[in-house]
């Protein structure tokens, strides 16, 4: 059972550039999200999948867009990178019952645009 | 939408002291969730709380919902323990949202 995992861990794009995220998960959870981490900050979620199929926008959400075709992935894309999408990103996934929205994340992945 | 706060936002102890942080939040929750971000950047479930009180070895939470609050108490701190520990709440929506963090730096 590997939870949550995400590739790459690191990557280095020039402004403009496009670039795909992939988050994984084998525990058959419902809903996945994606965040991004900025210096001295808490997690922000940029947006989020309540099921195969299906995506909704988050807090920070201009700039990204997701796709969730199979219920185990769950995508993050960069359609022309900037500077300021330079962060650590975060995917995360849960279940939808008794336990409530308890979310498990991934290790994260490094993103630098330069 | 539902706000949060933590406080301190910098704690420095000796190995050995204890802890207390504390998360405060806007609204009502369903979910409450401590993490611990360690110092290569991995997010590190803690507790599930939203409400009562959880003990997992030297730590332990307390969510007090009808007054809005959380405590996450640290016991016979350990170097390994420093990072940033971050509180999450949800309330109506699927959204998490994550105070700041509380940055512990435990001394040997």
């Amino acid at each position: 059972n590997a939870g949550v995992t995400q590739t790459p861990k690191f990557r280095v794009l020039k402004t403009g550039q496009s670039m795909t995220l992939l988050c994984a998960q084998d525990m058959n959870h419902e809903y996945m999200y994606w965040y991004r981490q900025d210096p001295g900050m808490g997690l922000r979620l940029i947006h989020y999948s309540v099921g195969e199929g299906t995506t909704a926008k988050g807090e920070v959400p201009d700039g990204y867009n997701v796709s969730r075709l199979k219920k185990q992935n769950f995508l993050l894309g960069l359609e022309s990178a900037a500077p300021s999408q330079t962060s650590v990103y975060f995917c995360a996934s849960s279940y939808r019952g008794g336990r409530g929205y308890e979310q498990y994340f991934g290790p994260g992945t490094r993103l630098t645009v330069t | 939408g539902i706000q949060v706060e933590q406080s301190p936002p910098d704690l420095i102890l000796q190995e050995g002291a204890n802890s207390t942080l504390r998360c405060n939040f806007s609204d009502s929750v369903n979910n409450l969730q401590w993490f611990h971000q360690n110092p290569w950047g991995q997010l590190i479930n803690l507790f599930y709380i939203p409400s009562g009180t959880k003990q997992n070895g030297r730590l332990s939470a307390t969510t007090v919902a009808t007054e809005r609050y959380s405590l996450l108490y640290i016991s016979s701190s350990q170097t390994t323990d420093s990072g940033v520990y971050f509180c999450a709440g949800q309330g109506g929506s699927e959204k998490l949202v994550f105070g700041k963090g509380t940055k512990l730096t435990v001394n040997p």
